[in-house]
Order: C-alpha cells, then structure tokens, then sequence
C-alpha cells in the first residue's frame, strides 16, 4: 500500500465551486505539506503543517485553506475555484529536521481541472 | 533569496549516451541539495541527496550528481542513458530546516 494517498485523482469543476483535496499518510510522520505543480514553473508550496497544531502558509496561500483532521490526514480546500487553480496538487510528508536533510515523501497527485 | 535553476527544460538523448542535466542554486549558506524524479501519472521519488562530506553523491537507477560549491552546481548524471529513464527530473534545495525549493525540472527524453 503507498504510504501517502491523495484524493481523488482527478477532479474537474466549475468556477465558483468549493473543492476539497484530500490527503492520508501512514509513515507516521508529522510534517505535512501541500504544493502546486504547473509546467514550467516546478512545485510551489501552499501551505505545511509541522503538526496538528501548527499551520503555515507557504508562498502562494491565496485562494487556499488546509486542516489537519489528525497527524496523519492534511486536507486543502479551494473555497471558490477559479481556472487559474487549474493544476497538478500534490501532499508529502517528511520527518522533523535532522542534520542530514530532510527528504520528503509524495502522493501520487490530484490533477484539478477548473472550467 | 534562495533559488534552483535548471539549464534545459527538455534534455534528449540516445539510449546507452550520456545523461547530463544540469542545476544551478543561490543560496547564502550551502544548502542541502536533492534530486527528483517524477515518472508520468505519479508523484516525485528521490534519486538522491547531498548533504556533507563526500561531494559524488551515488543514487538510485544508476544516477549520480556532484556538488561543486566553487561553481554552486549540482548537476545530475548517468554514463548509459536507458528508456526506463523517460521522466521529468528535479532539482531541490533546502535550508532552514525544511523549507525546500524546487527547480522547474527537465523532462528527459531518450531515443531508441
């Protein structure tokens, strides 16, 4: 079973409408984190959670909003979807910093599509 | 502010050539410095990282990249190009304890 699932997989909507991407992982590990791929422009951060309780925007927060349910459940929602949101939404997780470097682990992505 | 440039948004090659991307950063401090690959319809897996000590860092699949600090490179390789190699491949830097920035990423192509 993949340690961190994503859903759904696929999701087309319409302007205007609140969407929910959801995201699960069982590495046990209390960094979350949400990014948008769009071609070109590599992956930008959304929003990270170190844990339950602590909730950070990233660099392009706008038009987003998270929760996290548990350690294990980090969610991102579009409260009004517009087409410029329209991209390939990823969820990953990492274990708290140590000396080596921290490696992040991936979903295998949500691709979102706003008409 | 930290950045990750990488020369060549599309790289082809020959199946058994060399493979060569290439990634630039800009940072104060020397970050720690990764790379990704992302096969189609999945999310990125690591291919290996650079942390300290040794500059030839060895990764999964064949793949190595070496951190030159005098040039802030960290430019990925494989001596014989394979077509399970198809991917988009990224690289990242990362400071602050877990703040990581991504490369726009290069898509490799390999010709048979």
């Amino acid at each position: 079973d993949a340690d961190v699932t994503q859903t759904p997989r696929n999701r087309i909507t319409k302007t205007g409408k609140r969407i929910m991407l959801e995201c699960s992982q069982t590495k046990g590990h209390d960094r979350m984190y949400w990014y948008r791929q769009d071609p070109g422009l590599g992956l930008r951060l959304i929003y990270y959670s170190f844990d339950v309780k602590d909730i950070n925007k990233g660099e392009i927060s706008d038009g987003y909003s998270v929760s996290r349910q548990a350690q294990a459940k980090f969610s991102l929602s579009l409260e009004s979807a517009i087409p410029n949101q329209t991209a390939l939404y990823f969820c990953a997780t990492s274990a708290p910093f140590r000396a080596g470097g921290n490696e992040q682990f991936f979903g295998p992505g949500t691709r979102l599509t706003v008409l | 502010a930290q950045s990750v440039t990488q020369l060549g948004s599309h790289v082809s090659v020959s199946e058994g050539a060399l493979v060569l991307l290439r990634c630039n950063y800009s940072s104060s401090v020397p970050p720690y410095l990764f790379w990704y690959v992302q096969y189609p319809n999945q999310g990125l897996q690591l291919l290996l990282k650079y942390t300290t000590g040794a500059t030839l860092v060895k990764g999964i699949n064949g793949f190595e990249a070496e951190f030159k600090k005098s040039e802030t490179s960290f430019h990925l390789t494989k001596p014989s190009a394979h077509m399970s190699d198809a991917a988009e491949y990224f690289c990242a830097a990362q400071t602050g304890g877990f703040k990581t920035i991504f490369g726009a990423g290069t898509r490799l192509f390999v010709k048979a």
